[in-house]
């Protein structure tokens, strides 16, 4: 069984600048996360999505990232403008179903830096 | 916010000991997830367990829960050198909308 994809795996950009990140999970897993992981501290959830529809987004920062999963599927994640804080390893999870009973399966991660 | 918190934060130990690793969380939970991290692999979940249940074994893996002191605890028995990595509690409460919330994690080394 093929694992969550995740591209690009490094990123490197000046503040200001935009990026984006993507995100194929695992096929037939509806729900997918996106978290944020700063060096020395745990995954953070930002966004999570049941099918296209946003279940959670209450620790995203929406004046500077927007998330969306058009079909279902795919996942972008957005960050515009980036600032330093910024700089982190993204990761992306899909589990079967909506539940914290649910394992969650983590992708490799976009390391983001930004300088 | 973090919900659970790990202690103790570094961990080293000679590969055939035993490892134990804690969690610490504040609010009251449905489930709790330990999950291991390396460069090799990522993340990877190890076992779930539930706010009803008191002890799971998976392997070499064996976890207690104590929801009256509100903490979990991760036991690796003879461990290895590939065992080698941060280990993290994640608990879901309805309090976080049923969200995973993350400590920061025990780094363990093994020694061969």
């Amino acid at each position: 069984e093929a694992g969550v994809a995740q591209s690009p795996r490094y990123k490197i950009i000046e503040k200001r600048q935009s990026v984006a990140f993507w995100c194929n999970p695992i096929s037939g897993h509806a729900t997918l996360y996106w978290y944020q992981q700063i060096l020395g501290q745990g995954p953070k959830l930002l966004i999570q999505f049941q099918n296209n529809g946003v279940v959670d987004d209450s620790q995203l920062p929406k004046d500077r990232f927007s998330a969306e999963r058009l079909k279902g599927v795919d996942s972008t994640l957005k960050i515009q403008p980036a600032k330093l804080e910024d700089s982190a390893v993204y990761l992306c999870a899909s589990s079967f179903r909506t539940s914290g009973a649910a394992e969650q399966f983590f992708g490799p991660g976009t390391r983001l830096t930004v300088l | 916010s973090q919900q659970g918190e790990e202690d103790p934060q570094a961990l080293s130990i000679q590969e055939g000991e035993n490892a134990t690793m804690n969690c610490s969380y504040k609010t009251s939970i449905n489930n709790l997830q330990w999950y291991r991290q390396n460069s090799g692999r990522g993340l990877v979940h190890l076992i779930l367990i539930r706010s009803n249940e008191r002890e799971k074994h998976s392997g070499r893996l064996r976890v207690t829960l104590d929801t009256s002191k509100k903490s979990s605890s991760l036991l690796i028995t003879a461990s290895r050198a590939a065992d080698t990595a941060s280990y993290f509690c994640a608990t879901d409460s309805r309090r976080n909308n049923n969200d995973m919330r993350f400590g920061a994690g025990t780094r363990l080394t093994v020694k061969p």
